[in-house]
């Protein structure tokens, strides 16, 4: 069954600093990779998703990932972290017919 | 702006009182699906719509009921909701043709009590 993890639980990082939120997926066929935010009593909104080509993939509100097919990696980053980025985000997996699954989620906190 | 829409946004019910909640979408996707989302986890898939096909995960309890009565709406169905129900429960849709592609709405607070 495909899974996807996601190493951090919590993230705390300082206003402006650089954040890199890891994800790992398992999967033996090809996959399409995606990375939601959630504020607080909030729905999921897709910050970004991967599904073949360049495997720099850039998202809204500055976040970025990348596809790492030999580590089967999809890492989120951001350059320089705003109070706003604070939320949880969850990365999430598509293989063959299968519905969305997600990973656990990280909690980033910005630090003012 | 097409979108999938739920309500309540905020839904208070009774120790084994039944409870419907609504969700609604202009964009005219095929699937649609119900995720529950308990405090600080990930969104859990319960079941979901191919058009009129109904897939049931295996691991949803019988509780948990669902219905689609056309393209636009779909309803999840709680006959008789517990303490351990309570829940953010999430409808989202998508293309047959872009599985891909997942629209989310804002989500139905459930509170048990």
């Amino acid at each position: 069954a495909q899974s996807v993890t996601q190493l951090d639980s919590q993230v705390p990082v300082f206003e402006e600093a650089p954040v890199e939120l890891r994800c790992n997926y398992s999967s033996s066929v090809s996959v399409y990779l995606f990375w939601y935010v959630q504020y607080p009593n909030q729905g999921l909104q897709l910050l970004l998703k991967y599904l073949s080509g360049s495997t720099l993939v850039k998202g809204i509100n500055g976040f970025e990932a990348e596809f790492n097919k030999s580590q089967t990696s999809f890492h989120l980053r951001k350059p320089s972290v705003h109070i706003s980025d604070t939320a949880e985000y969850f990365c999430a997996v598509i293989s063959g017919n299968t519905p969305l699954v997600f990973g656990k989620g990280t909690r980033l906190s910005v630090i003012a | 702006d097409a979108m999938v829409i739920q309500n309540p946004r905020y839904q208070v019910t009774q120790f084994g009182k039944p409870v419907t909640l609504s969700c609604s979408q202009t964009l005219n996707h095929n699937v649609m699906y119900w995720y529950q989302q308990k405090s600080s986890q990930a969104p859990k898939l319960l079941f979901h719509y191919y058009d009129k096909d109904f897939n049931n995960e295996a691991d949803t309890p019988d509780n948990f009921q669902s219905r689609r009565p056309n393209t636009s709406f779909c309803f999840l169905d709680i006959r008789s909701p517990g303490l351990g129900d309570a829940a953010m429960y999430l409808c989202a849709t998508s293309r047959v043709s872009g599985l891909v592609s997942y629209t989310f709405g804002s989500g139905t607070r459930l509170t048990v009590v």
